[in-house]
């Protein structure tokens, strides 16, 4: 199982919007909505913050939203801040008990 | 509070074995799955295998990098899900996290420890 694929680095200034893409194969990403997205700070445990495509856990800003369109999931966070500045990961279920994570992002705001 | 404690790391020679614990408190272990994620340094998150729970059978699944080399297990009666690393070459060498996931379904990884780390060096 083939790791998904995301953009190594994105980039935005405080207030714009940014988004992550996350593309899969029609074995993963294309057959399931149990997409998932989860925030990495340094030396910290991943966070979730979007799953099952495009909801969002209680306590996370409605500025972090999910979508889906064929074999690409997209993470968009609006009104950028400073604290966002991370590593973000994308996941998703991948048939027959399997899952597989993206390789990582890293969102710099500048 | 959800907590999940990993345990049991440390520094193991290629060839060598090693048994991860993952301690549970604050919520009805037995209806959950137990997944193992690793992070090499610097890299990112890869899935290495779950336990579901009994009402499923215990049924495990593994990622095929660790296939018939890692093998998890648990004891409800303690709240501890284990895993037991064999045959362990360099590549395995990652922080080891494990995370939940209700088994009816629900919100993937929602809580996770606060990770292990496995060396694997001559």
């Amino acid at each position: 199982q083939s790791a998904l694929t995301q953009p190594r680095s994105v980039s935005g200034s405080p207030g714009q919007s940014v988004t992550i893409s996350c593309t899969g194969a029609n074995s993963d990403v294309g057959s399931y909505d149990s997409v998932s997205w989860y925030q990495q700070h340094p030396g910290k445990a991943p966070k979730l913050i979007i799953y099952d495509v495009t909801k969002r856990p209680s306590g996370v800003p409605d500025r972090f939203s999910g979508s889906k369109s064929g074999n690409t999931a997209s993470l968009t966070i609006s009104g950028l801040q400073a604290e966002d500045e991370t590593d973000y990961y994308c996941c998703s279920y991948a048939g027959n008990s399997n899952w597989v994570f993206g390789g990582g992002t890293k969102l710099t705001v500048l | 509070e959800v907590q999940l404690v990993e345990s049991g790391g440390g520094l193991v020679q290629p060839g060598g074995s090693l048994k991860l614990s993952c301690a549970a408190s604050g919520f009805t272990f037995s209806g959950y799955s137990i997944h193992w994620v690793r992070q090499a340094s610097g890299k990112g998150l890869e899935w290495v295998g779950r336990m579901r729970s009994k009402a499923n059978s215990y049924a495990t699944a593994y990622a095929a990098s660790v296939r018939g080399r890692f093998s998890i297990s648990r004891d409800d009666s303690k709240n501890t899900a284990y895993l037991q690393m064999n045959s362990l070459k360099t590549e395995d060498t990652a922080v080891y996290y494990c995370t939940r996931f209700f088994d009816n379904g629900g919100q993937p990884f929602d809580n996770w420890g606060q990770g292990t780390l496995v060396t694997v060096s001559s």
